[in-house]
C-alpha cells in the first residue's frame, strides 16, 4: 500500500523559531507537494517539487522554504515561524506529468505561539 | 483568474438518503477537474476525476460525478449515503500551467450524515 508519512501529528514551537516539517514517500514519486490547509480556504499550494533538488513556488510560498535532496523526502522549513504560520499542513506526491496531487499524508498541525 | 466555489459549507443528510455535492469553477477552458475526501485526522484522499471523454465520471465508495460544460459544473453524487461518508469533501480544478496542471481547490463541504 502507497504511503506517505508527515514527521509529526502535532507540533507547537514559539515566534521566530525555524521549523522543519518532514515529509517521506514510498512510492518512487516524481511529485512532491507542500499545502496549507485552513478552514474556509481549501487547501493552498505552498511548494511543490517535480524532481530530486527541483522546486517551484506555489501560491503562499512567502515565509517558507523547502527541500528535496532525495526523491522520497521533501521538507518544508519556517525561516522564522509567525503567528499566522498556525495551520494544518498536508503534504503529498505524485507520478508523472501533471502536478495534481494522488497521495497524502495525515497532516501536521502546528502551532506557533 | 481562475477559482473553484462550494457553494455549501456544511450538508446534512440522512443515511440512505441520496447526495450531490456542488462545484463551480471559472475557467475559459475545459479543466481538470477532482473530487477528494478528508475523514476526521486524515490526509486527503482522491475520489474521482475528470480528465475527457464521457462527463459522468465514477469513482471509489460509490461516487460519481458529472461535468457539465454549460454550467461550469462538476456535482458529486451518491445515490444512498452511509454513515462513514461523513467528511470533507473537497472539490479542485487543474489549470494549464508551465509544468502541467495548476490545482486550485474550492473551500470544502462538510457533510453529516444523520441516522
Amino acid at each position: 500500500d502507497v504511503k506517505v508519512t508527515q514527521s509529526s501529528r502535532y507540533l507547537v514551537k514559539r515566534t521566530g523559531e525555524k521549523v522543519f516539517l518532514e515529509c517521506v514517500q514510498d512510492m518512487d514519486h516524481e511529485n512532491m507537494f507542500w499545502y496549507r490547509q485552513d478552514p474556509g480556504l481549501g487547501l493552498r499550494l505552498i511548494y511543490f517539487s517535480y524532481d530530486v533538488k527541483m522546486k517551484e513556488k506555489g501560491d503562499i510560498p512567502e515565509g517558507y522554504s523547502v527541500s528535496r535532496e532525495k526523491k522520497e523526502r521533501f521538507s518544508l522549513i519556517l525561516e522564522s515561524a509567525s503567528t499566522n504560520q498556525t495551520s494544518m499542513y498536508l503534504c503529498a506526491s505524485s507520478f508523472g506529468t501533471g502536478v495534481q496531487p494522488q497521495h497524502f499524508g495525515d497532516g501536521t498541525r502546528l502551532s506557533i505561539l | 483568474a481562475q477559482s473553484v466555489t462550494q457553494p455549501d459549507i456544511h450538508i446534512t443528510v440522512s443515511e440512505g438518503a441520496s447526495l450531490e455535492l456542488r462545484c463551480n469553477y471559472s475557467y475559459g477552458a475545459t479543466p481538470y477537474l477532482f473530487w477528494y475526501v478528508q475523514s476526521p485526522g486524515q490526509g486527503l484522499q482522491l475520489l474521482l476525476k475528470y480528465f475527457s471523454g464521457d462527463t459522468l465520471v465514477q469513482g471509489i465508495k460509490g461516487f460519481e460525478a458529472e461535468f457539465k460544460r454549460s454550467q461550469s459544473s462538476f456535482n458529486l453524487r451518491k445515490p444512498s449515503v452511509h454513515w462513514s461518508d461523513a467528511a470533507e469533501y473537497f472539490c479542485a480544478v487543474g489549470f494549464g500551467g508551465e509544468y502541467g496542471n495548476k490545482l486550485v481547490f474550492g473551500a470544502g463541504t462538510i457533510l453529516r450524515v444523520k441516522s
